[in-house]
């Protein structure tokens, strides 16, 4: 299994529902988890961190974290065309180097207005 | 808020030339990376350090170098550019420690002809 992984997609979701975006991790990946936001041709932009299981909320946005399933997921509420975007999900790599970051492939959400 | 530039957006280089891509941060961060982003393969970490003069080889370090100079600068070098170095490319820098977040850079898109 590699360390993180996504759906690729794309997820196609209607203007004002709920997006909901999966990553899962292996036992390497542990400990704090980020999601990060990246337009066409842009860098990817932090939106999320979170460290400890449960909730938690950020105006929209909502990460939660199940350390006994090994999945961290991130809830778009009221969805935006301009939440249309690669969704990357990331988690500290224990068995890297230098505080290293593990990177999924991100998945491609699509808001249809 | 945390800055991360890059010394170029776009670059077109030649077969063989060699390369500079250079990146600052001034947040003081004792951490930064260099990745490259190809489509359907994620973003790919080629070397990262974690102090000055101090490199670490990512997963993808062959056909490069590095160079960290002074804490806020750090310098990838693509010694003879080939045209599957075509991709772009991203610089992030963090704090030392899990719960800290890596930002990115604006990336640079390299062309090799």
């Amino acid at each position: 299994q590699k360390e993180v992984e996504q759906n690729s997609g794309p997820l196609s979701v209607p203007e004002g529902a709920i997006a909901s975006l999966n990553c899962t991790y292996s036992d390497r990946v542990s400990q704090s988890f980020f999601w990060y936001r990246q337009y066409s041709g842009k860098s990817p932009e932090l939106i999320m961190s979170i460290y400890s299981n449960g909730d938690k909320e950020d105006g929209r946005f909502t990460a939660q974290l199940n350390k006994a399933s090994q999945y961290v997921s991130l809830l778009i509420r009221d969805s935006q065309p301009s939440d249309s975007a690669t969704y990357l999900c990331a988690g500290f790599d224990s068995g890297g180097g230098a505080d290293g970051l593990t990177f999924g492939k991100g998945t491609h959400l699509i808001i249809q207005p | 808020d945390v800055k991360v530039t890059q010394s170029s957006r776009y670059l077109v280089k030649r077969t063989g030339e060699k390369v500079f891509l250079e990146c600052v941060q001034d947040m003081d961060h004792e951490n930064m990376f260099w990745y490259r982003q190809d489509p359907g393969l994620g973003l790919r970490l080629i070397y990262f350090s974690y102090d000055v003069k101090m490199k670490e080889k990512g997963d993808i370090p062959e056909g490069y170098s590095v160079s960290r100079e002074k804490k806020e600068r750090f310098s990838l070098i693509l010694e003879s550019a080939s045209t599957n170095q075509t991709s772009m490319y991203l610089c992030a820098s963090s704090l030392t420690g899990f719960i800290y977040e890596q930002y990115f850079g604006p990336g640079t898109r390299l062309t090799v002809t």
